[in-house]
Protein backbone atom coordinates (compact mmCIF):
# COMPACT_ATOMS: atom_id res chain seq x y z
CA UNK A 1 0.00 0.00 0.00
CA UNK A 2 1.67 3.32 -1.21
CA UNK A 3 1.10 5.89 1.38
CA UNK A 4 0.95 10.11 0.88
CA UNK A 5 3.45 11.39 -1.18
CA UNK A 6 4.40 14.98 -2.59
CA UNK A 7 6.23 16.69 -4.59
CA UNK A 8 8.44 18.24 -4.90
CA UNK A 9 10.77 18.15 -1.82
CA UNK A 10 12.08 21.33 -1.56
CA UNK A 11 11.79 24.81 -3.54
CA UNK A 12 12.63 28.08 -3.22
CA UNK A 13 10.61 31.45 -4.70
CA UNK A 14 11.14 34.86 -4.40
CA UNK A 15 8.35 37.10 -3.19
CA UNK A 16 5.41 37.85 -6.19
CA UNK A 17 6.02 34.51 -7.84
CA UNK A 18 3.43 31.67 -8.16
CA UNK A 19 3.74 28.28 -6.90
CA UNK A 20 2.24 24.66 -7.49
CA UNK A 21 2.74 21.78 -5.16
CA UNK A 22 1.18 18.37 -5.97
CA UNK A 23 -0.09 15.42 -3.38
CA UNK A 24 -0.76 12.02 -4.40
CA UNK A 25 -3.56 10.34 -1.91
CA UNK A 26 -3.02 7.28 -0.02
CA UNK A 27 -4.36 4.15 -1.86
CA UNK A 28 -8.26 4.25 -1.05
CA UNK A 29 -8.73 7.20 0.16
CA UNK A 30 -10.93 10.42 -1.84
CA UNK A 31 -10.53 13.21 0.87
CA UNK A 32 -7.78 15.36 0.85
CA UNK A 33 -6.69 18.26 3.18
CA UNK A 34 -3.44 21.16 2.99
CA UNK A 35 -1.96 22.46 5.91
CA UNK A 36 0.98 24.86 5.83
CA UNK A 37 3.64 24.24 9.35
CA UNK A 38 5.93 27.50 9.95
CA UNK A 39 8.72 26.59 11.76
CA UNK A 40 8.16 25.49 15.68
CA UNK A 41 4.12 26.30 15.10
CA UNK A 42 1.85 23.71 14.59
CA UNK A 43 0.34 22.40 11.59
CA UNK A 44 -2.64 25.10 10.40
CA UNK A 45 -5.59 23.82 7.99
CA UNK A 46 -5.72 25.78 4.81
CA UNK A 47 -8.36 23.72 3.04
CA UNK A 48 -10.04 20.41 2.22
CA UNK A 49 -10.61 18.38 -0.87
CA UNK A 50 -13.30 15.68 -1.38
CA UNK A 51 -15.24 15.02 -4.70
CA UNK A 52 -13.44 17.42 -6.30
CA UNK A 53 -14.69 20.43 -4.20
CA UNK A 54 -14.01 22.51 -1.63
CA UNK A 55 -14.79 21.27 2.07
CA UNK A 56 -13.95 23.65 4.25
CA UNK A 57 -10.99 26.23 4.33
CA UNK A 58 -9.44 27.68 7.19
CA UNK A 59 -7.88 31.68 7.76
CA UNK A 60 -5.89 31.65 4.68
CA UNK A 61 -6.59 34.75 1.78
CA UNK A 62 -7.85 33.73 -1.91
CA UNK A 63 -4.55 33.44 -3.28
CA UNK A 64 -4.25 29.91 -1.74
CA UNK A 65 -6.04 27.71 -3.87
CA UNK A 66 -6.14 24.39 -4.82
CA UNK A 67 -7.81 21.16 -7.30
CA UNK A 68 -8.62 17.57 -6.67
CA UNK A 69 -8.12 15.41 -9.28
CA UNK A 70 -10.44 12.26 -10.31
CA UNK A 71 -7.80 9.85 -9.03
CA UNK A 72 -8.00 11.68 -5.64
CA UNK A 73 -4.62 13.55 -5.80
CA UNK A 74 -4.48 17.10 -5.46
CA UNK A 75 -2.65 20.65 -6.24
CA UNK A 76 -2.21 23.90 -3.87
CA UNK A 77 -1.61 26.78 -5.93
CA UNK A 78 -0.65 30.20 -4.15
CA UNK A 79 -0.19 32.94 -6.00
CA UNK A 80 2.21 36.41 -5.38
CA UNK A 81 3.58 34.53 -2.81
CA UNK A 82 4.76 36.65 0.46
CA UNK A 83 8.10 36.01 2.75
CA UNK A 84 5.56 34.61 5.16
CA UNK A 85 4.61 32.07 3.04
CA UNK A 86 8.14 30.23 3.75
CA UNK A 87 6.91 26.66 5.77
CA UNK A 88 6.50 23.27 5.31
CA UNK A 89 3.46 22.42 3.41
CA UNK A 90 1.80 19.07 4.71
CA UNK A 91 -1.34 17.03 2.35
CA UNK A 92 -3.24 14.69 4.73
CA UNK A 93 -5.23 12.05 3.31
CA UNK A 94 -8.20 10.28 4.50
CA UNK A 95 -11.55 8.30 3.73
CA UNK A 96 -14.36 10.51 4.04
CA UNK A 97 -16.42 10.25 7.31
CA UNK A 98 -13.14 8.53 8.96
CA UNK A 99 -11.12 10.89 11.14
CA UNK A 100 -8.07 9.80 10.66
CA UNK A 101 -5.68 11.90 8.28
CA UNK A 102 -2.26 10.57 7.24
CA UNK A 103 0.10 13.02 6.48
CA UNK A 104 2.51 12.56 3.45
CA UNK A 105 6.26 13.92 3.94
CA UNK A 106 5.66 18.04 3.20
CA UNK A 107 7.03 20.22 0.68
CA UNK A 108 9.22 22.60 2.22
CA UNK A 109 9.43 26.49 0.20
CA UNK A 110 11.33 29.31 0.81
CA UNK A 111 10.47 32.89 -0.49
CA UNK A 112 13.00 35.03 -0.76
CA UNK B 1 -12.94 28.61 19.26
CA UNK B 2 -11.56 25.46 19.09
CA UNK B 3 -8.14 25.65 20.77
CA UNK B 4 -5.35 23.00 21.43
CA UNK B 5 -2.37 24.00 24.01
CA UNK B 6 0.35 21.39 24.46
CA UNK B 7 2.77 21.40 28.07
CA UNK B 8 5.80 21.45 28.45
CA UNK B 9 7.37 23.08 25.01
CA UNK B 10 10.36 20.88 25.41
CA UNK B 11 11.55 18.09 27.73
CA UNK B 12 14.47 16.26 28.33
CA UNK B 13 14.54 13.06 29.63
CA UNK B 14 17.34 10.17 30.75
CA UNK B 15 16.73 6.93 29.28
CA UNK B 16 14.19 4.90 30.85
CA UNK B 17 12.81 7.90 33.08
CA UNK B 18 9.45 7.45 32.61
CA UNK B 19 7.13 10.57 31.78
CA UNK B 20 3.94 12.33 30.25
CA UNK B 21 2.99 14.83 28.24
CA UNK B 22 0.13 17.00 28.33
CA UNK B 23 -2.53 18.46 25.61
CA UNK B 24 -5.69 20.71 27.13
CA UNK B 25 -8.31 21.59 24.93
CA UNK B 26 -11.13 23.53 24.44
CA UNK B 27 -13.59 22.22 21.29
CA UNK B 28 -17.59 22.93 20.82
CA UNK B 29 -18.24 19.30 20.01
CA UNK B 30 -15.10 16.70 20.12
CA UNK B 31 -15.16 14.56 17.20
CA UNK B 32 -11.34 12.90 17.98
CA UNK B 33 -8.44 13.50 19.56
CA UNK B 34 -5.25 12.47 17.70
CA UNK B 35 -1.41 12.61 18.58
CA UNK B 36 1.34 12.52 15.83
CA UNK B 37 5.08 11.96 16.29
CA UNK B 38 7.15 13.98 13.86
CA UNK B 39 10.69 13.69 13.32
CA UNK B 40 12.59 17.15 11.73
CA UNK B 41 11.91 18.01 8.56
CA UNK B 42 9.10 15.27 8.26
CA UNK B 43 5.36 15.14 8.08
CA UNK B 44 3.73 13.69 11.18
CA UNK B 45 2.92 10.15 12.07
CA UNK B 46 -0.10 9.17 12.99
CA UNK B 47 0.16 7.40 16.54
CA UNK B 48 -3.26 7.52 18.05
CA UNK B 49 -6.94 8.47 18.16
CA UNK B 50 -9.10 8.38 21.12
CA UNK B 51 -12.56 9.50 20.95
CA UNK B 52 -14.33 9.78 24.22
CA UNK B 53 -13.37 10.40 27.82
CA UNK B 54 -12.27 7.35 29.64
CA UNK B 55 -10.83 6.07 26.52
CA UNK B 56 -6.90 4.53 26.61
CA UNK B 57 -4.83 3.23 23.64
CA UNK B 58 -1.01 1.55 23.85
CA UNK B 59 1.54 1.17 21.14
CA UNK B 60 4.93 0.15 22.28
CA UNK B 61 5.77 2.56 24.86
CA UNK B 62 3.38 4.90 24.65
CA UNK B 63 -0.20 5.36 26.51
CA UNK B 64 -3.15 8.06 25.29
CA UNK B 65 -5.65 8.77 27.65
CA UNK B 66 -8.35 11.35 27.13
CA UNK B 67 -10.75 13.36 29.48
CA UNK B 68 -13.01 16.05 29.06
CA UNK B 69 -10.69 18.66 28.92
CA UNK B 70 -7.35 16.98 28.21
CA UNK B 71 -5.29 14.47 27.07
CA UNK B 72 -1.76 12.57 28.03
CA UNK B 73 0.98 10.82 26.36
CA UNK B 74 2.52 8.92 28.98
CA UNK B 75 6.06 7.65 27.94
CA UNK B 76 7.60 4.66 29.59
CA UNK B 77 11.11 4.12 30.17
CA UNK B 78 11.64 6.34 26.97
CA UNK B 79 14.86 5.14 24.18
CA UNK B 80 16.94 7.49 22.33
CA UNK B 81 14.77 7.09 19.23
CA UNK B 82 11.52 8.12 20.81
CA UNK B 83 13.38 12.02 20.33
CA UNK B 84 10.93 13.94 18.12
CA UNK B 85 8.13 16.49 18.26
CA UNK B 86 4.98 14.84 19.47
CA UNK B 87 1.75 17.00 18.57
CA UNK B 88 -1.70 16.78 19.48
CA UNK B 89 -4.86 17.90 17.20
CA UNK B 90 -8.29 17.73 17.91
CA UNK B 91 -11.16 17.45 14.50
CA UNK B 92 -14.32 19.75 16.32
CA UNK B 93 -17.80 19.22 15.01
CA UNK B 94 -17.90 21.41 11.95
CA UNK B 95 -20.32 21.05 9.50
CA UNK B 96 -19.05 19.26 6.87
CA UNK B 97 -15.24 20.00 7.46
CA UNK B 98 -13.31 17.55 8.97
CA UNK B 99 -10.43 19.38 9.89
CA UNK B 100 -7.36 19.40 12.35
CA UNK B 101 -7.04 22.28 15.01
CA UNK B 102 -3.52 21.36 16.04
CA UNK B 103 -0.77 22.46 19.16
CA UNK B 104 2.52 23.65 19.06
CA UNK B 105 3.59 20.59 19.94
CA UNK B 106 6.43 18.85 22.87
CA UNK B 107 9.69 18.24 22.01
CA UNK B 108 10.53 15.60 23.55
CA UNK B 109 14.74 14.74 23.72
CA UNK B 110 16.00 11.52 25.26
CA UNK B 111 19.39 10.73 26.50
CA UNK B 112 20.92 7.53 26.04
Amino acid sequence: ETGVTQSPTHLIKTRGQQVTLRCSSQSGHNTVSWYQQALGQGPQFIFQYYREEENGRGNFPPRFSGLQFPNYSSELNVNALELDDSALYLCASKVRFQETQYFGPGTRLLVL
Amino acid sequence: EDQVTQSPEALRLQEGESSSLNCSYTVSGLRGLFWYRQDPGKGPEFLFTLYSAGEEKEKERLKATLTKKESFLHITAPKPEDSATYLCAVQPYQGGSEKLVFGKGTKLTVNP
